[in-house]
């Protein structure tokens, strides 16, 4: 079965530091890959998503990602990192168009100043 | 557009009480789905549907139920409370696309306290 994990349960990152967050997936083929940040108390809201082509995604708030097939990994990457960034981080996998996602325990991020 | 809708946003229950959780959406979104959110365990599905009339498991479906009759609305029912079923509950839709992964939109949450 596809799986996801993200293997640091927290993080601490100083405001204007870069931020990496690792995820690695358990699939066969290549999956539909998502980033997703959610703020204490609130929703999940999508940060980028890759289906194919360029590896290298873009997403909102100054975030991008790396797809890296032989790795199995889509690391999410900032470059300088806000105390408003400060939440947790789900990676989620989908195996195919229209099915369920399935999502990593997430990375709580703490930004200090 | 509301996007997705969930009702109500906190609950406290019994053990062995019944409960419906409700979700709209208004974006004509034909897949929908259900996860629990518990610490350290990320999110899980519960239940999932891809159109109206169908409704399929996930990877949690013990003690809820799902029905799926329109398109807007999905709702998940707590057949008899459990205190392990203390969470917050998300409720999710998406387009099924046409080949290509679509994006999924998440309500707002439902925290749940079983007593």
């Amino acid at each position: 079965a596809q799986s996801v994990t993200q293997p640091d349960i927290h993080i601490t990152v100083s405001e204007g530091a870069s931020l990496e967050l690792r995820c690695n997936y358990s699939y066969g083929a290549t999956p539909y890959l998502f980033w997703y940040v959610q703020s204490p108390g609130q929703g999940l809201q999508l940060l980028l998503k890759y289906f194919s082509g360029d590896t290298l995604v873009q997403g909102i708030k100054g975030f991008e990602a790396e797809f890296k097939r032989s790795q199995s990994s889509f690391n999410l990457r900032k470059p300088s990192v806000h105390w408003s960034d400060a939440a947790e981080y789900f990676c989620a996998v989908e195996e195919q168009a229209g099915t369920a996602l399935i999502f990593g325990k997430g990375t709580t991020l703490s930004v200090s100043s | 557009n509301a996007g997705v809708t969930q009702t109500p946003k906190f609950q406290v229950l019994k053990t062995g009480q019944s409960m419906t959780l409700q979700c709209a959406q208004d974006m004509n979104h034909e897949y929908m789905s259900w996860y629990r959110q518990d610490p350290g365990m990320g999110l899980r599905l519960i239940h999932y549907s891809v159109g109206a009339g169908i409704t399929d498991q996930g990877e949690v479906p013990n003690g809820y139920n799902v029905s799926r009759s329109t398109t807007e609305d999905f709702p998940l029912r707590l057949l008899s409370a459990a205190p392990s079923q203390t969470s917050v509950y998300f409720c999710a839709s998406s387009y099924l696309g046409q080949g290509l992964g679509e994006t999924q939109y998440f309500g707002p949450g439902t925290r749940l306290l079983v007593l």
